[in-house]
C-alpha cells in the first residue's frame, strides 16, 4: 500500500536460522503494527508500536519473535531459530496521524521455512 | 477471542450480481472496518463504520452494522471480475488494535 514498503518480498530460509524482516513506513504515522497471516487464514496480531510508549507485544507467539522500531520509523521483526510453522506472510501496517482509525498495509513478506 | 468471523467462507457469483458478506464479532466495539486483499498480500482499507452508525455507503459498497446482534454486512453491488479478492472485517475496541476475521473469498465470474 501507499506509504509502507517491506523487504524482502520473499524469504526462504532453513529451519533453525534467524531471519529479519523490515518495514519502512512513511513519516508522520502514529502507530505501526506487525501481523502474521498463515495460508488461507485471517490476520494474527503480533505487536504494535506507538510513539515513545513501550510496544504492545501481547501477540508475539513465542520468545523467538522480537521487533524494534528505530527512530520512530523503520521497524524490523526478527524471528530466531525459525520453525516450519513460522512460514506465513508477515504484514506491516501503519495508522497515519490526524485521528484516522484506518490502517494502511505494506505488501508483506512471504516467509518460507524449509 | 475478539476475532470476527466472516460468512460465507467462500462466495462465487456471476458478474453483475450483488455479493453479500457477513461478519459477526463478540465484544463491544468502537468501529468496524472492511478490508480487501488481493493475492494474499497487502490489505486495502475499504470502509469504516462507527458503533453509532447503522449504514454507510461508498460507491458500490454498502455496509450495515447491528450492534445489538454484533454483526455487520458488506454488500457489493453490480459486481465486476476485478472485485475478485478476499474480504476481511476488522473490529476496533480500544484506541489502537484491530482484530481481523478469517475472511470471505469472493470470486466473480465474468
Amino acid at each position: 500500500g501507499a506509504g509502507v514498503s517491506q523487504s524482502p518480498s520473499n524469504k526462504v530460509t532453513e529451519k533453525g536460522k534467524d531471519v529479519e524482516l523490515r518495514c519502512d513506513p512513511i513519516s508522520g504515522h502514529t502507530a505501526l503494527y506487525w501481523y502474521r497471516q498463515s495460508l488461507g487464514q485471517g490476520l494474527e496480531f503480533l505487536i504494535y508500536f506507538q510513539g515513545n510508549s513501550a510496544p504492545d507485544k501481547s501477540g508475539l507467539p513465542s520468545d523467538r519473535f522480537s521487533a524494534e522500531r528505530t527512530g520512530g520509523s523503520v521497524s524490523t521483526l526478527t524471528i530466531q531459530r525459525t520453525q516450519q510453522e513460522d512460514s506465513a506472510v508477515y504484514l506491516c501496517a501503519i495508522k497515519p496521524g490526524g485521528g484516522y482509525n484506518e490502517q494502511f498495509f505494506g505488501p508483506g513478506t512471504r516467509l518460507t521455512v524449509l | 477471542s475478539q476475532q470476527g468471523e466472516e460468512d460465507p467462507q467462500a462466495l462465487s457469483i456471476q458478474e453483475g450480481e450483488n455479493a453479500t458478506m457477513n461478519c459477526s464479532y463478540k465484544t463491544s466495539i468502537n468501529n468496524l472496518q472492511w478490508y480487501r486483499q488481493n493475492s494474499g498480500r497487502g490489505l486495502v482499507h475499504l470502509i469504516l463504520i462507527r458503533s453509532n452508525e447503522r449504514e454507510k455507503h461508498s460507491g458500490r459498497l454498502r455496509v450495515t452494522l447491528d450492534t445489538s446482534k454484533k454483526s455487520s454486512s458488506l454488500l457489493i453491488t453490480a459486481s465486476r471480475a476485478a472485485d475478485t479478492a478476499s474480504y476481511f472485517c476488522a473490529t476496533q475496541t480500544g484506541a489502537n488494535n484491530l482484530f481481523f476475521g478469517t475472511g470471505t473469498r469472493l470470486t466473480v465470474i465474468p
